[in-house]
């Protein structure tokens, strides 16, 4: 019964390569977002959407594309990878935001490395 | 930049010891959140504090947070072994709905040892 799941865990690929990392939340929670965490554990908001709508994009090239069929889903897809998009990227989702905030629910994570 | 900063990067301590980790931040919040984060996993959420509150407890935890300083502390009473992972604060910012945006210290990597 995970909550907040995403796949794959693991993805090697070479530069160049297109992927996609999914994520599915069964908390029914109305926000999700991407976050990157890099070789020196620094994690970093990437995306967040709030019902399908994209509402923060935080100065991420525009080769990295998030898709939100429904407020349970929030799909990663990256074009033309680098090897500076080696990273774990973790999926998040959190009730409705509000004034005061609540706490994320996060995925496990999936440990991208480009070749 | 980077609003949360860590402090120690690392600590190191036995078993039964409290383990206190700090946490500063820069800009006005609706909140403190701290996190575990065990190797290779993901993160699992703590203990959120709000900005009118300055002291909460959950179990074994302590934070305090002190909003004239932009400071925070994570005290871990009698610690395990099982609390071996790395700790995050996390700052969601004030100004509107910030949609649970939140922006992460560096982390402090806790280790107790049996």
């Amino acid at each position: 019964d995970t909550a907040v799941s995403q796949t794959p865990k693991y993805l090697v690929t070479q530069m160049g390569n297109d992927k996609s990392i999914k994520c599915e939340q069964n908390l029914g929670h109305d926000t999700m977002y991407w976050y990157k965490q890099d070789s020196k554990k620094f994690l970093k908001i990437m995306f967040s959407y709030n019902n399908k709508e994209l509402i923060i994009n935080e100065t991420v090239p525009n080769r990295f594309s998030p898709k939100s069929p429904d407020k349970a889903h929030l799909n990663l897809h990256i074009n033309s990878l680098e090897l500076g998009d080696s990273a774990v990227y973790f999926c998040a989702s959190s009730p409705t935001g509000t004034l005061d905030g609540t706490e994320a629910f996060f995925g496990q994570g999936t440990r991208l490395t480009v070749v | 930049s980077q609003q949360g900063e860590e402090d120690p990067q690392a600590l190191s301590i036995q078993e039964g010891e409290n383990a206190t980790m700090n946490c500063s931040y820069k800009t006005s919040i609706n909140n403190l959140q701290w996190y575990r984060q065990n190797s290779g996993r993901g993160l699992v959420h703590l203990i959120l504090i709000r900005s009118n509150e300055r002291e909460k407890h959950s179990g074994r935890l302590r934070v305090t947070l002190d909003t004239s300083k932009k400071s925070s502390s994570l005290l871990i009473t009698a610690s395990r072994a099982a609390d071996t992972a790395s700790y995050f604060c996390a700052t969601d910012g004030a100004g509107g709905t910030s949609y649970g945006k939140l922006t992460f210290g560096q982390g402090t990597i806790l280790t107790v040892h049996p």
